[in-house]
């Protein structure tokens, strides 16, 4: 079964840090593109990294760069999401998601159940 | 960085209904656009790719068009399993970004 499950999510304060990880299986993680999506509580998605199959191009949505850092490691089919200096506004549920390359368009086709990240003192 | 924008935000409707969901670019990103259902609690769906193309195993009364800056999702009769939140998102550009979602609610 393709699947991906997220983990590493908790309460922190703000100006902490936090490292998610999302380990793929049933597919062959090192041949696809991945992210993280977060979804603030009662809010809608936000897009918030991606990173290549070879993990050499990498891009940030702007509310988190240079504070997040995406990372994979194929050998163990993992994604990973180190965050600092968090701030409340990044209280959410992270989601990694596989773009699926479908000739000439991208799509999200498979999703983690989430964990939830909570920044608060 | 491209900004998607869904009409309605909200709707209200009954099961056979037909229900038509608009998603707007702020500019043209061709066909580079897909929809997600998500339901309370679950991760999104993936329900159409390519603007236009139904992801495998996504029922038929899902359909999408569009191209350039404005798209549609539409439902052909709403069922009870298909109340949830919808979003559009763009992937033409990096940012991919996502519409506001669009919730469908039972009348």
């Amino acid at each position: 079964e393709v699947q991906l499950v997220e983990s590493g999510g908790g309460l922190v304060q703000p100006g902490g840090s936090l490292r998610l990880s999302c380990a793929a299986s049933g597919f062959t993680f090192s041949s696809y593109e991945m992210n993280w999506v977060r979804q603030a509580p009662g809010k809608g998605l936000e897009w918030v990294s991606y990173i290549s199959s070879s993990g050499s191009t990498i891009y940030y949505a702007d509310s988190v760069k240079g504070r997040f850092t995406i990372s994979r490691d194929n050998a163990k089919n993992s994604l990973y999401l180190q965050m600092n200096s968090l701030r409340a506004e990044d209280t959410a549920v992270y989601y990694c998601a596989r773009t699926h390359d479908y000739g000439d368009h991208d799509a999200f086709d498979i999703w983690g159940q989430g964990t939830m990240v909570t920044v608060s003192s | 960085d491209i900004q998607l924008t869904q009409s309605p935000s909200f709707l209200s409707a009954s099961v056979g209904d037909r229900v038509t969901i608009t998603c707007r670019a702020s500019q043209g990103i061709s066909s580079y656009l897909a929809w997600y259902q998500q339901k309370p609690g679950k991760a999104p769906k993936l329900l159409i790719y390519a603007a236009s193309t139904l992801q495998s195993g996504v029922p038929s009364r899902f359909s999408g068009s569009g191209s350039g800056t404005e798209f549609t999702l539409t439902i052909s009769s709403l069922q009870p399993e298909d109340f949830a939140t919808y979003y559009c998102q763009q992937l033409n550009s990096y940012s991919f970004t996502f519409g506001p979602g669009t919730k469908v609610d039972i009348k």
